[in-house]
């Protein structure tokens, strides 16, 4: 079974700086990675799909890059209302089935 | 627009069964393969099992495998989750998602206790 190891788990930052998190598989997974975003009491937002494509209606600060094993999450300015949790996930096609990486709680210092 | 709404959720103990439904409107359900996938509270997301659109394939985690079994019926446009020999660790918040690579589309969840 494929791993997502996710860093960091949590982080602080100011309004306005820059904030990445990272998503590592164990095996290569080509492009298929998504990211997404979890408020407290809500189910997730899709954020990035297949790596590096922005989902429809999602603000252009978000970002998501890499293939293989490595990949990136980018928010380039961070907002009060980015306050969440993010998640990785990687799909598979055989057998189809879905794995998360642990998460990265995003807090405003 | 697209909704999914799960039900069946509650307190059930240890070794229990629990039958979980969702139901889907404002898409052409009989198109999508629909997941499930829970959450442990103040935990990550964990995918739980998959059906294609004609149900005639399926895949479960290693967590569930044996003692879950999901289902569908396209003519009521429903989604189920049938959950046998509950254990505590089974506790989580059950989403309802369409599709099985990216989800756009969740459900609210629905709450499963497992505890005596």
């Amino acid at each position: 079974d494929i791993q997502m190891t996710q860093s960091p788990s949590s982080l602080s930052a100011s309004v306005g700086d820059r904030v990445t998190i990272t998503c590592q598989a164990s095996q290569d997974i080509s492009n298929y990675l998504n990211w997404y975003q979890q408020k407290p009491g809500k189910a997730p937002k899709l954020l990035i799909y297949d790596a590096s494509n922005l989902e429809t209606g999602v603000p252009s600060r978000f970002s998501g890059s890499g293939s293989g094993t490595d990949f990136t999450f980018t928010i380039s300015s961070l907002q009060p209302e980015d306050i969440a949790t993010y998640y990785c996930q990687q799909y598979d096609n055989l057998p189809p089935s879905l794995t998360f990486g642990g998460g990265t709680k995003v807090e405003i210092k | 627009q697209v909704q999914l709404v799960e039900s069946g959720g509650g307190l059930v103990k240890p070794g229990g069964s629990l039958r979980l439904s969702c139901a889907a409107s404002g898409f052409t359900f009989s198109d999508y393969y629909m997941s499930w996938i829970r959450q442990a509270p103040g935990k990550g997301l964990e995918w739980v099992s998959y059906i294609s659109s004609s149900s005639s394939y399926t895949n479960y985690a290693d967590s569930v495998k044996g003692r879950f079994t999901i289902s569908r019926d396209n003519a009521k446009n429903s989604l189920y989750l049938q959950m046998n020999s509950l254990r505590a660790e089974d506790t989580a918040v059950y989403y309802c998602a369409r599709d099985s690579k990216a989800v756009v589309h969740w459900g609210q969840g629905t709450l499963v206790t497992v505890s005596s």
